[in-house]
């Protein structure tokens, strides 16, 4: 089966830039994350999507942030104005639903750099 | 709050040595515990969960882990390391909404 694919792979914006970045889950997978990963540190959700609705986003500074699934399957994550703690690698995964025996599968990443 | 530790940062061995990298866990409830790996510039690869059963956990690669629930452990095992097994790897805990909580990961490095 195809992965979980994000692009781009590579962004680097200036601060108080905006950026978007986006993820196709693996078909048929309901849920859908979105973590953000620091240099040095484990990745961190950021949103959770369960189809099309929001099942967490408490992680997301909705100042900056924001995320919508149409149709409960592409996402796209958006951050607005960027700044420079922003710099990190953006990974999304998919899972067929949040039932522990199910695995996340995770994309490369997005790795942002904020200058 | 749900939680995870991995105590080391970095892990040396030498190839053909057997390896453990640590992971402590805090959960209230059942626990279900997951490894992943990293390679550099790339996402976070599957490598074996515990939901329930078997204290010992066969996943890919040849790696195990062992479920200690007295001790609160989860340590990643492996008989006999390979250059290649020299990876970023995390160990997590899921929650009953379906995601993952991340230790901050530790760096397995293996010398021939």
């Amino acid at each position: 089966e195809a992965g979980v694919a994000q692009s781009p792979r590579y962004k680097i914006i200036e601060k108080r830039q905006s950026v978007a970045f986006w993820c196709n889950p693996i078909s048929g997978h309901a849920t859908l994350y979105w973590y953000q990963q620091i240099l040095g540190q484990g990745p961190k959700l950021l949103i959770q999507f369960q189809n099309n609705g929001v099942v967490d986003d408490s992680q997301l500074p909705k100042d900056r942030f924001s995320a919508e699934r149409l149709k409960g399957v592409d996402s796209t994550l958006k951050i607005q104005p960027a700044k420079l703690e922003d710099s990190a690698v953006y990974l999304c995964a998919s899972s067929l639903g949040k039932e522990p025996n199910s695995p996340l599968h995770f994309g490369n990443g997005t790795r942002l750099t904020v200058t | 709050a749900q939680s995870v530790a991995q105590p080391e940062d970095q892990v040396n061995v030498a190839e053909g040595n057997p390896l453990t990298v640590k992971c402590t866990y805090s959960v209230s409830g059942n626990p279900y515990l997951f490894w992943y790996v990293q390679y550099p510039n790339r996402g976070l690869q599957f490598l074996l969960k515990y939901i329930t059963g078997d204290n010992l956990v066969k996943g890919s690669y040849g790696f195990e882990a062992e479920f200690n629930k007295s001790q609160t452990s989860f340590h990643l095992k492996k008989p006999s390391a390979l250059v290649s097994d020299s990876a970023l790897y995390f160990c997590a805990v899921r929650e009953h909404t379906g995601k993952l909580i991340f230790g901050q990961g530790t760096t397995l490095q293996v010398k021939p």
